[in-house]
């Protein structure tokens, strides 16, 4: 089956620039999330999807951050205007419901912000 | 916040050798998962251990699980270059909406 997909692999931006980043989770994975992974770090979620509505966005910066999953697939996640402290590999990750616990998130290969 | 810390932050070994590392946790759980990250790369699972279970194996992969403690320990045995990455482990929390918290992770480096 094919991974979770995300775009751009890797972006370099001002501070104060916008930019944008697409996931595409596993075909009929119900749950989508977005991670933030600043170096050296684990991932910190910023926010959860379950088809195509929010389940948890309380460590979304929403002054900056904001997210939508249209027709509960695809995810895009943006930042505007975004700060220096916004760069990160932003992690996208999907799952069926586990709480079966069979096979725990499938991640992308993530997406590399520079803010400079 | 995270919710897991790993323990050693880096680990060195000669090939051939048993890894292992530990994690602590805060709250109660559903369960508990092991990942890998290769430098550059997202995250690839590997084991879930669920709060009823108290070992799991996969493989070269071992992992024990010990509630009353809140901790958790991944061993690798026999490693191999091919195993050198950061290890996470990830907790679902009791109550929460199934999202995993990560620690810091484990940078684990393999000479060959």
């Amino acid at each position: 089956e094919a991974g979770v997909a995300q775009s751009p692999r890797y972006k370099i931006i001002e501070k104060r620039q916008s930019v944008a980043f697409w996931c595409n989770p596993i075909s009929g994975h119900a749950t989508l999330y977005w991670y933030q992974q600043i170096l050296g770090q684990g991932p910190k979620l910023l926010i959860q999807f379950q088809n195509n509505g929010v389940v948890d966005d309380s460590q979304l910066p929403k002054d900056r951050f904001s997210a939508e999953r249209l027709k509960g697939v695809d995810s895009t996640l943006k930042i505007q205007p975004a700060k220096l402290e916004d760069s990160a590999v932003y992690l996208c990750a999907s799952s069926l419901n586990f709480v079966s616990g069979v096979d725990g998130y499938t991640f992308g290969s993530g997406t590399r912000l520079t803010v400079v | 916040s995270q919710q897991g810390e790993e323990d050693p932050q880096a680990l060195s070994i000669q090939e051939g050798e048993n890894a292992t590392m530990n994690c602590s946790y805060k709250t109660s759980i559903n369960n508990l998962q092991w990942y890998r990250q290769n430098s550059g790369r997202g995250l690839v699972h590997l084991i879930l251990i669920r709060s009823n279970e108290r070992e799991k194996h996969s493989g070269r992969l071992r992992v024990t699980l010990d509630t009353s403690k809140k901790s958790s320990s991944l061993l690798i045995t026999a490693s191999r270059a091919a195993d050198t990455a950061s290890y996470f482990c990830a907790t679902d929390r009791q109550g929460g909406s199934e999202k995993l918290v990560f620690g810091k992770g484990t940078k684990l480096t393999v000479n060959p």
